[in-house]
């Protein structure tokens, strides 16, 4: 069956230090994959996009990238902030129901 | 640029009754989509809609069900409401008019949180 996966539901670190956030996903072979960010009761904001033949993407503090082989798509917050504390999506599309599925998503405390 | 909007944000409404949820996208965004987002399934697609046209529907009942409008306005429109349709509702929008091809960066809007009693 088909499964998209984060690795952990919550994550806490230092402020200062690297997070590093993982997204696994089974079944799918996307052409894209998406990193959203979303705070309690709002909706999710559009971080970074990469597509199947990059490697790699940044963003400011933020990387990410994206391993086909072992599918999966690794997500960093470098020198992390409390404000980087919120819940982190990774999203692939899929290219036979062509839309967007949404992994379960991973809560980030960064403690001060 | 306004972002995407969302009416109502708030909505109790009783097993039976029927809703419907309204999305403004960004000026000049084609494309809307709908999610539903609960604690236990997380963010669910539910449709896209483009140029007042259904593209893709989720894995969800006739129930549930959408509109566009020619001014890209997109409404969402539930049947027979059950307590499991208890969520909170997103739209995104994407595709600005320039654009030729599908661009996938979705915006969201705020949401609207349906309680069903």
């Amino acid at each position: 069956s088909q499964k998209i996966e984060q690795n952990s539901e919550a994550l806490n670190i230092q402020e200062g230090k690297t997070a590093t956030l993982t997204c696994n996903y089974t079944n799918y072979s996307p052409a894209y994959l998406q990193w959203y960010r979303q705070d309690p009761g709002r909706g999710p904001v559009f971080l970074l996009l990469i597509r199947e033949n990059e490697k790699e993407k940044r963003k400011e503090r933020l990387k990410v990238t994206f391993d086909t082989t072992l599918k999966q798509s690794l997500f960093h917050i470098t020198a992390s902030q409390p404000a980087d504390s919120a819940t982190y999506l990774c999203a692939l599309f899929d290219n036979y129901g062509q839309n967007f599925v949404f992994g379960p998503g991973t809560r980030l405390s960064v403690l001060p | 640029k306004a972002g995407v909007t969302q009416t109502p944000r708030y909505l109790i409404k009783t097993r039976g009754q029927q809703v419907t949820l309204s999305c403004s996208p960004i000026s000049g965004h084609r494309s809307v989509s709908w999610y539903q987002q609960t604690p236990g399934q997380g963010l669910q697609f539910l449709f896209e809609y483009f140029s007042e046209t259904q593209r893709n529907k989720g894995n969800f009942p006739g129930r549930f069900s959408g509109r566009q409008f020619s001014n890209s306005r997109s409404e969402m429109n539930v049947s027979t409401l059950e307590l499991g349709d208890s969520a909170l509702y997103l739209c995104a929008s994407s595709w600005p008019e320039a654009t030729s091809e599908a661009t996938y960066e979705q915006y969201f809007g705020p949401g609207t949180r349906l309680t069903v009693t």
